[in-house]
């Protein structure tokens, strides 16, 4: 059974610049969400995808957008990078369904590192 | 208010000792109820879910519930030195728009001493 995947899984980019993050999620799945999590914070939840829309978003700017695809997988994408954006990003996936919420489990993570 | 709220910690327990995190929340709406475990430089484990009042156990770990005081706490038996980590919190609940959001708190981080 495979789990969730996430690449890649370090990454150094430069201020201003723009980064893509991708996301496989859990055999069975249908729903993605994206979390960043600074040193020593718990996760903040970004969006979350679910029928190839965003769901539902946290606060955060519009540099920050995504998209999931027929097969359920998703895009991170952040513009105009700031030092501030350096964190571990973080993709969970869960199913959605009557009945649910359901357990939300989390793939590796991308570290991503503005300089 | 934070929505999800845990005491950083560290918590320290001697090895073999019971380890006790808690963790409170804001929204009397929250229907599921998570623990993760997380160590350093690591992404987070799923380790319990507790959806209705009361204890579940599932080995040396036992998640209990009491959405009348909007608490959850999640105890260690036996505990070992690979406990080690950081423990977050995670709340579920509806949204008006029919989706769903987890808010998760800040984390416990965990010693327990050989």
């Amino acid at each position: 059974d495979a789990g969730v995947t996430q690449s890649p899984t370090h990454l150094i980019k430069t201020r201003g610049q723009q980064v893509t993050l991708r996301c496989s999620p859990k055999s069975g799945h249908d729903t993605v969400s994206w979390y960043q999590q600074a040193l020593g914070q718990g996760p903040q939840f970004i969006f979350q995808y679910y029928e190839e829309e965003e769901r539902q978003r946290g606060n955060f700017p519009d540099r920050f957008s995504g998209h999931q695809f027929p097969n359920y997988s998703s895009e991170l994408n952040v513009n105009a990078l700031l030092l501030g954006d350096s964190a571990l990003y973080l993709c969970a996936s869960s199913l959605t369904g009557t009945g649910g919420p359901y357990e939300q489990y989390f793939g590796p993570g991308t570290r991503l590192t503005v300089t | 208010q934070k929505e999800v709220e845990q005491n950083s910690g560290p918590l320290s327990v001697p090895e073999g000792a019971i380890a006790s995190l808690n963790c409170t929340y804001s929204d009397r709406g929250s229907q599921s109820f998570f623990w993760y475990r997380q160590y350093s430089g690591k992404s987070p484990e799923l380790i319990m879910s507790i959806y209705s009042n009361g204890d579940k156990e599932d080995g040396r770990f036992t998640a209990q519930l009491n959405k009348a005081s909007q608490y959850v706490s999640l105890l260690i038996r036996d505990s070992q030195p690979s406990d080690s980590a950081t423990y977050l919190c995670a709340v579920n609940a509806f949204t008006t728009s029919g989706t769903y959001k987890y808010i998760f708190g800040t984390g416990t981080r965990l010693k327990v001493l050989a």
